[in-house]
């Protein structure tokens, strides 16, 4: 079955960077685009960015929100999604869940982890 | 504010069917599919309905998506009680150049 699993989340100050991961586990996502959505505590859901694998050129787009400080990369050899947030805002308190994006879809998010959640507070 | 609207909440009773609608425009569901999630509070979300109206393998054959136009419909027909959830649309937007959510229904089964 397939599994995603983010780490990496914790309580920051605002101007801090912290970098999450997302290992899949049970598979290999190699071939997959991928993606992180974000939801605030008690809100809705979020599109943060995605990745595209490395034979469609492994490029990222941003939501606006975070375009400038996030970035998204991947490490095919590990298995692994990161999401590298820099500059951070108490806005962009969340819990963070990556995604495999849907084959034949450019953005459909279709597995999900479970989350993890960043708290950025002074 | 949401570039999708969906009604804040809706209810129904065991065995009953309801739907959930999700209005946007010609950037978003007017030319792109919709999909829809499952989201149970304190868990992630799950993709009930991808393409408009296609179920991925496991999801029952109860939920069923439509769209027309500019908006689409998640019906749940059965009610069942572990249908209590939080159910979110979701389509590609032009005018933003990536996905955008709906803001999101809480269904309550009375």
């Amino acid at each position: 079955e397939v599994q995603l699993v983010e780490s990496g989340g914790g309580l920051v100050e605002p101007g801090d960077s912290l970098r999450l991961s997302c290992v899949c586990s049970g598979c290999s996502l190699i071939n997959a685009w991928l993606s992180w959505v974000r939801q605030a505590p008690g809100k809705g859901l979020e599109w943060v960015g995605r990745i595209k694998n490395e034979a469609d050129g492994g490029t990222t787009d941003y939501a606006a929100p975070v375009k400038d400080r996030f970035i998204i990369s991947r490490d095919d050899s590990k298995n692994t999604l990161f999401l590298q947030m820099n500059t951070l805002r108490t806005e962009d308190t969340a819990t963070y869940y990556c995604t495999t994006i849907l084959p034949g879809s450019r953005w459909g998010f279709h597995v999900w982890g479970r989350g993890t959640l960043v708290t950025v507070s002074s | 504010q949401s570039m999708l609207t969906q009604p804040p909440s809706a209810s129904g009773t065991p065995g009953q069917r309801i739907t959930i609608s999700c209005s946007g425009s010609s950037s978003n569901i007017g030319n792109h599919y919709v999909f829809w999630y499952k989201q149970v509070p304190g868990t992630a979300p799950k993709v009930l309905i991808y393409n408009y109206n296609q179920r991925p393998s496991g999801v029952p054959d109860r939920f069923s998506g439509s769209h027309s136009g500019t908006s689409a419909s998640l019906a749940i027909s059965g009610l069942r009680s572990e249908d209590e959830a939080h159910y979110y649309c979701a389509a590609w937007d032009d005018s933003l150049s990536g996905p955008v959510f709906g803001g999101g229904t809480r269904l309550t089964v009375l």
